[in-house]
């Protein structure tokens, strides 16, 4: 059974980082075409994508958010970090991670083709002095 | 980097509905294309993946299609437990939602 769940501050004040941990079980990222997400959404708007990283430890970011976001991962632990710099009111919203799964295409694991199958409950994170 | 164009951003229909969504890529992005729904307050569940290939567990209602830039969800018939919030996500390089579809009752 494959369960998320992320943890961190639920207050940060703008120009902070914000550190979440996603932490998993039942799976490993030690396994071939494997990978844990990010995802955020802001209240009453849509979903955005963050960041993922792979069983390789390659790791893919959103364009627009880069030059803020750092993960990794430590699999002994089972977990996946994601940092967040210079937090600003408009980056509240709840933050998901969840179990990416790469394509197995022409006889490669991903990393296009990658999809969210299992999410965690979210963590709600307000940015305010 | 594709962005995503869901349409409609919201829709009207009744039980028994057939309910079609479709979402744009701005790019080719072959058939690397994710759908999902998510109810109030909850964390969104996997539909479709890779444009068409229903993920375990969910009715076989739900269908997708497409490639390249245009792709489609359907609901065959639509069913109580389907009013909810539908998002498009592609993964073609990093990866991008659309801006969702809210399925709401006739």
């Amino acid at each position: 059974q494959i369960t998320l769940k992320e943890s961190g501050p639920t207050l940060v004040k703008p120009t902070q980082t914000l550190t979440l941990t996603c932490t998993f079980s039942g799976f490993s990222l030690d396994t071939s075409g494997l990978g844990v997400g990010w995802i955020r959404q802001p209240p009453g708007e849509a979903l955005e994508w963050l960041a993922v990283i792979f069983w390789n430890d390659d790791e893919r970011y959103s364009p627009s958010l880069k030059d803020r976001l750092t993960i990794i991962k430590d699999t002994a632990k089972n977990q996946v970090v994601l940092t967040m710099t210079n937090m600003d009111p408009v980056d509240a919203g709840t933050y998901y991670c969840a179990h990416a799964k790469q394509l197995w295409v022409s006889g490669v694991w991903g990393p296009r083709g990658v999809y969210f199958d299992f999410w965690g409950q979210g963590t709600l994170v307000t940015v305010s002095s | 980097d594709s962005q995503m164009t869901q349409s409609p951003s919201s829709l009207s229909a009744s039980i028994g509905d057939r309910v079609t969504i479709t979402c744009r890529a701005s790019q080719n992005i072959a058939s690397y294309l994710n759908w999902y729904q998510q109810k109030p307050g909850k964390a969104p569940k996997l539909l479709i993946y890779a444009a068409s290939s229903l993920q375990s567990g969910v009715p076989e209602r739900f269908s997708g299609s497409g490639s390249g830039t245009d792709f489609t969800l359907t609901i065959g018939s639509l069913q109580p437990e389907d009013f909810a919030t539908y998002y498009c996500q592609h993964s073609y390089g990093p990866g991008a939602f659309g801006q969702g579809t809210k399925v709401e009752i006739k």
